[in-house]
């Protein structure tokens, strides 16, 4: 399916346990980013990637982990789950475009519980 | 990125211009007005987007002040599926889209 998946698109795990929420994106976008939604709020972004290879910080990194080997894809890890971590994750993407263009293609979301 | 002030919630009757404000006081010349919504639990969605003209597409209208210190959202003819949460979000075409409290719009039959 063309667009922007994510998964799973729920999880519960337990403190202390590696998870890992997957990303992908079938337009060939170059940018790719990781938001959480905390409940009743805004989303924040964790990281960043403007390319294959190439991450960046958001403004709350701390506590995860992105690679992003191939284009379409852009996995978020989380090494160590806590229970502040619990939230609802998004993956976005973007085209590199005019500069003014930031309109970011977001997937359905994974609602992540941590135990 | 300069703030963004929006009040938490409205409501509109269906089938009404649905009218957002968004106060930017603080806004910089190069940086631009965005608007997303977003559903219930589902991912943001891009609205629309100006730096000093208004503009209009196939969803809305944006109309910024002169002085580009705030801006409105305009629905012309909400309908219930226009339900959601608007963020109005101020940017300079970098990576960081800052996500405020946003306005909750509950339209009603």
């Amino acid at each position: 399916d063309a667009g922007i998946t994510q998964s799973p698109r729920y999880k519960i795990t337990e403190t202390g346990r590696q998870v890992t929420l997957m990303c992908h994106q079938t337009w060939s976008h170059s940018y790719m980013f990781w938001y959480r939604q905390d409940l009743g709020h805004g989303l924040r972004l964790i990281y960043y990637s403007a390319a294959a290879d190439i991450t960046d910080k958001g403004e709350v990194p701390d506590g995860y982990v992105v690679s992003r080997s191939k284009t379409e894809n852009f996995p978020l890890t989380l090494e160590s789950a806590t229970r502040s971590q619990t939230s609802v994750y998004f993956c976005a993407s973007r085209d590199t475009g005019s500069g003014e263009w930031n309109e970011q293609f977001f997937g359905p979301g994974t609602r992540l519980t941590v135990l | 990125d300069a703030k963004t002030t929006q009040p938490p919630s409205m409501d509109c009757a269906e089938g009404r211009a649905a009218n957002l404000p968004c106060n930017h006081s603080t806004i910089s010349g190069n940086e631009y007005v965005y608007w997303y919504r977003q559903i219930h639990s589902q991912g943001p969605q891009y609205i629309i987007h100006g730096l000093k003209n208004n503009e209009t597409n196939e969803m809305a209208s944006l109309i910024i002040t002169e002085d580009r210190k705030s801006s409105t959202l305009i629905l012309p003819h909400a309908t219930l599926r226009d339900t959601a949460v608007y963020y109005c979000i101020v940017n300079n075409a970098g990576n960081m889209l800052t996500f405020g409290g946003g306005t909750r719009l509950m339209v009603k039959p």
